[in-house]
């Protein structure tokens, strides 16, 4: 399994420019998350989704829209990007069955807006 | 909402034990969690304690759980330089997580 993966890596772009982050896991699981993470600030919950067909706001939805493509994928895009969207993005899923609910974590994407 | 504060920064010699605390403010998380972030790395679990007991150990990890003061230790033992990280508590509630800023652990040689 891979796991969670994330796409791109790395990203740069200038302000008003729009961007979609891809997101991708195999473990089957119902919950899908996505993290900004700012130094000092900790992990801020952008959206998340609880089950395939269903998003909602969290923390620091401001900025951003996702959409749940299938049970696998859930993307998150920047419409017009701002210098303050300068982070790192974190893609999470849980299988959300009610047991540990652990998350496991995509390697992250880093954008900077110029 | 959900509130959890840890202290930003521990510094310690190799071979000594680290204690991470963390405090929260949610007593009804099921769970309670020990991410750790190397760097330019995604978080991964370290470890978590069911919320109905006190302690768990695995390894060199000793996790307590003190409900009472709504408090969570995460305790290194004979810490090396590879324990070097971000450490971060959390919990979760209706199936979402939410974390402190995180701990830098550095381990001096």
């Amino acid at each position: 399994n891979a796991g969670v993966t994330q796409t791109p890596k790395f990203q740069v772009l200038k302000t008003g420019q729009s961007m979609t982050l891809q997101c991708a896991q195999d473990m089957n699981h119902n919950s899908m998350y996505w993290y900004r993470q700012d130094p000092g600030m900790g992990l801020r919950l952008i959206y998340y989704s609880a089950s395939e067909g269903t998003t909602d706001k969290g923390e620091v939805p401001n900025g951003y829209n996702v959409s749940r493509l299938n049970k696998r994928e859930f993307s998150l895009r920047l419409e017009s990007a701002a210098p303050s969207q300068t982070s790192v993005y974190f893609c999470a899923s849980t299988s959300g069955s009610g047991n540990t609910d652990t998350q496991y974590f995509g390697p992250g994407t880093r954008l900077t807006v110029l | 909402g959900e509130d959890v504060e840890q202290s930003l920064f521990l510094s310690v010699r190799e071979g000594d034990s680290s204690v991470i605390n963390c405090t929260y403010t949610d007593s009804s998380s099921t769970y309670l969690y020990w991410y750790k972030q190397e760097p330019g790395a995604g978080l991964q679990l370290l470890t978590y304690i069911f919320s109905n007991m006190d302690m768990k150990q695995d390894q060199r990890l000793t996790v307590l759980l003190n409900k009472k003061d709504k408090h969570l230790s995460l305790r290194i033992a004979d810490t090396q330089t590879g324990d070097s990280a971000i450490y971060f508590c959390g919990g979760s509630t209706l199936g979402r997580l939410y974390f402190g800023r995180g701990t830098q652990l550095t381990v001096w040689p």
